[in-house]
Parts: structure tokens; C-alpha cells; sequence
């Protein structure tokens, strides 16, 4: 039983499209996160959040845009995808505390053509 | 730059051995070591954080270990079976900045 949800599972989508991948949770995590993976290689932190209205920019330079508008709820959002963007996304809620385990979503595998 | 690494990048093990593997990470500033599982096509889930250097943690057949003097986690399975099938990732945080850096993780392949 899932408590942290992302939809879509599978996205194909043509370059300059605007997409929005979205991401909630029934836990009442403050700390939320996305994570971009490619195969084989390590999860890189793209965005993340502490609470309500706060959002962060991580390690990894994206071009995408967050918001954490209520608790459960951090969509992820792409203005203009380009095949660049293709990836799979991951989504990510904790506790407060900097020892706590991650929850993670099933993902999203976005390809752009 | 920070960086995690884990050995070997993939592992076939025959059903019934034991296996263990490594993750090696900057010993310098240490916070936390997270091991994780993901198994394929579901969403990772976390087995251990650990935070004393020597600490060691067990869960059914899984155990891990922790040197944060020297830098390195190992990660043992006694007796797999073939749903220890997935890659283990491990991720480090340190204390002055608190974010997980991942390792690329290890392949594990149980032969029945």
C-alpha cells in the first residue's frame, strides 16, 4: 500500500510541451523531494521542500519548477520539454528529522521526443 | 565535489549463498549512511540509516555495518533468496549540509 503517489507512471511527449508531474503524500511529511535518474547512474536532487511555501533548488541544475502549496501535494512542473528532460523522476517524502529515512514514490519515466 | 561509490555494480549470486557488498564515502564531516532496496518496478524502499561509527543493524537475513573513520559501509545478505533480487543503493549525508548523496548501487541478480 502506497502512501506516496505519482502519476503519471509513463509519460511520452513531444518537445515544447509544457508538462506538470504530479506527487502526493498521505503521511504529513514536511520534507518533500524530487529526484532525476538514469539508468545505472546515481539519484541527482533537483528540488526540495522543508514545509508550506518553501522550496528549494538542489544539486542538479533543471529547468524545471516546484510548489508546495499544501502539505500532501509537490507537483513538478516542465514549461518547454526538450529529449534532454528524458529521465525518470522520482518523488520523495521524509519527517523532519536530518536521520529519517526517505519514502519514495513509484516514479515517473518521461520521454520527450 | 562529493562523492559516493558502491561495489561491485552488479553481483550474480547462486540461491542459498551469502553476499555482501560496499559503499564507500567521504570519512571526513559524516552525518548519516542510508542503504535502501528497489526492486524493479516499485519504488525504493529504505532498510537502514545509520549514525555511530560501529553501529550495526539487522533486519531478517540483511545486516549492515558502519566505519565512518574509514569511510565505508558493507551490506550483507545471508542465505539469498530470489527476491533479494534489486539494486541496493546507499546515500550519504554530512553534517553541514544534511543532503543525501546516492551511490550508483549494486546490481544484485539471485540464480535460482
Amino acid at each position: 500500500e502506497a502512501d506516496i503517489y505519482q502519476t503519471p507512471r509513463y509519460l511520452v511527449i513531444g518537445t515544447g510541451k509544457k508538462i506538470t508531474l504530479e506527487c502526493s503524500q498521505t503521511m504529513g511529511h514536511d520534507k518533500m523531494y524530487w529526484y532525476q535518474q538514469d539508468p545505472g547512474m546515481e539519484l541527482h536532487l533537483i528540488h526540495y521542500s522543508y514545509g508550506v511555501n518553501s522550496t528549494e533548488k538542489g544539486d542538479l541544475s533543471s529547468e524545471s519548477t516546484v510548489s508546495r502549496i499544501r502539505t500532501e501535494h509537490f507537483p513538478l512542473t516542465l514549461e518547454s520539454a526538450r529529449p534532454s528532460h528524458t529521465s525518470q523522476y522520482l518523488c520523495a517524502s521524509s519527517e523532519v528529522y536530518y536521520n529519517s529515512p526517505l519514502h519514495f514514490g513509484n516514479g515517473t519515466r518521461l520521454t520527450v521526443t | 565535489i562529493l562523492n559516493v561509490e558502491q561495489s561491485p555494480q552488479s553481483l550474480h549470486v547462486q540461491e542459498g549463498d551469502s553476499t555482501n557488498f560496499t559503499c564507500s564515502f567521504p570519512s571526513s564531516n559524516f552525518y548519516a549512511l542510508h542503504w535502501y532496496r528497489w526492486e524493479t518496478a516499485k519504488s525504493p524502499e529504505a532498510l537502514f540509516v545509520m549514525t555511530l561509527n560501529g553501529d550495526e543493524k539487522k533486519k531478517g537475513r540483511i545486516s549492515a555495518t558502519l566505519n565512518t573513520k574509514e569511510g565505508y559501509s558493507y551490506l550483507y545478505i545471508k542465505g539469498s533468496q530470489p527476491e533479494d533480487s534489486a539494486t541496493y543503493l546507499c546515500a550519504f549525508s554530512e553534517a553541514s549540509n544534511y543532503q543525501l548523496i546516492w551511490g550508483a548501487g549494486t546490481k544484485l541478480i539471485i540464480k535460482p
